[in-house]
């Protein structure tokens, strides 16, 4: 079935470091989504991406689309400690019904 | 609007006990899912709804039942719980076809199974 890898699983920065994580598909996406869950919270959705090499900002964070549509990342310019959590990147499933969660990636932000 | 809301917010079981865990949304959203999330595995789907009477499975539904009988409802049934089903659940919505739109997620069900 389709898979959805993101790395890195955990990173941990000191506060006002820049931060990354990457999630590649098997298979091309339609769409791919990016969702933020805080310790103990649920997850949230941030954004959704459509078109190859779409590039979108919010404040500090920059979503990126690849040209092929099987990959995306995230960037968090010099974060904070509010920026703490798991992030999730998830793109619909074989026949389009469902959304393929990546395992996440564990930010944790040092002050 | 109260969004999607579950309940309870935890439960212990025993192995071998039944229950079901309750989700509500006020959106009259079409989609509904289940998720149980696991550390280092991600969420990952169960059973899934595209419309009232309808439902689906999704990657892990082994062990679940789910019905829809309405927009609102979606619950979550656990037949005779395992220790392997000790997880997070978190019910979701969505306006459209799952893969398409951006899902609500309520604020989860802790359950740890004894």
């Amino acid at each position: 079935g389709q898979q959805v890898m993101q790395i890195p699983q955990y990173q941990h920065v000191q506060e006002g470091e820049d931060f990354t994580t990457y999630c590649n598909s098997s298979t091309t996406l339609s769409n791919i989504q990016w969702y933020k869950q805080r310790p103990g919270g649920h997850p949230v959705f941030l954004i959704q991406l459509v078109k190859s090499g779409e590039v979108k900002k919010q404040k500090r964070l920059t979503f990126q689309f690849g040209e092929a549509k099987k990959n995306s990342s995230l960037h968090i310019t010099a974060t904070q400690t509010t920026d703490v959590g798991t992030y999730f990147c998830a793109g619909p499933g074989i026949g389009g019904n469902k959304l393929v969660f990546g395992a996440g990636t564990i930010l944790r932000v040092k002050s | 609007n109260a969004g999607v809301t579950q309940t309870p917010k935890f439960q212990v079981l025993k192995t071998g006990q039944s229950m079901t865990l309750q989700c509500a949304q006020d959106m009259n959203h079409e989609y509904m899912s289940w998720y149980r999330q696991d550390p280092g595995m991600g969420l990952r789907l169960i059973h899934y709804s595209v419309g009232a009477g309808i439902t689906d499975q999704g990657e892990v539904p082994n062990g679940y039942n789910v019905s829809r009988s309405t927009t609102e409802d979606f619950p979550l049934r656990l037949l005779s719980a395992a220790p392997s089903q000790t997880s997070v659940y978190f019910c979701a919505s969505s306006p459209g076809t799952g893969g398409a739109y951006e899902q609500y997620f309520g604020p989860g069900t802790r359950l740890t199974v004894t």
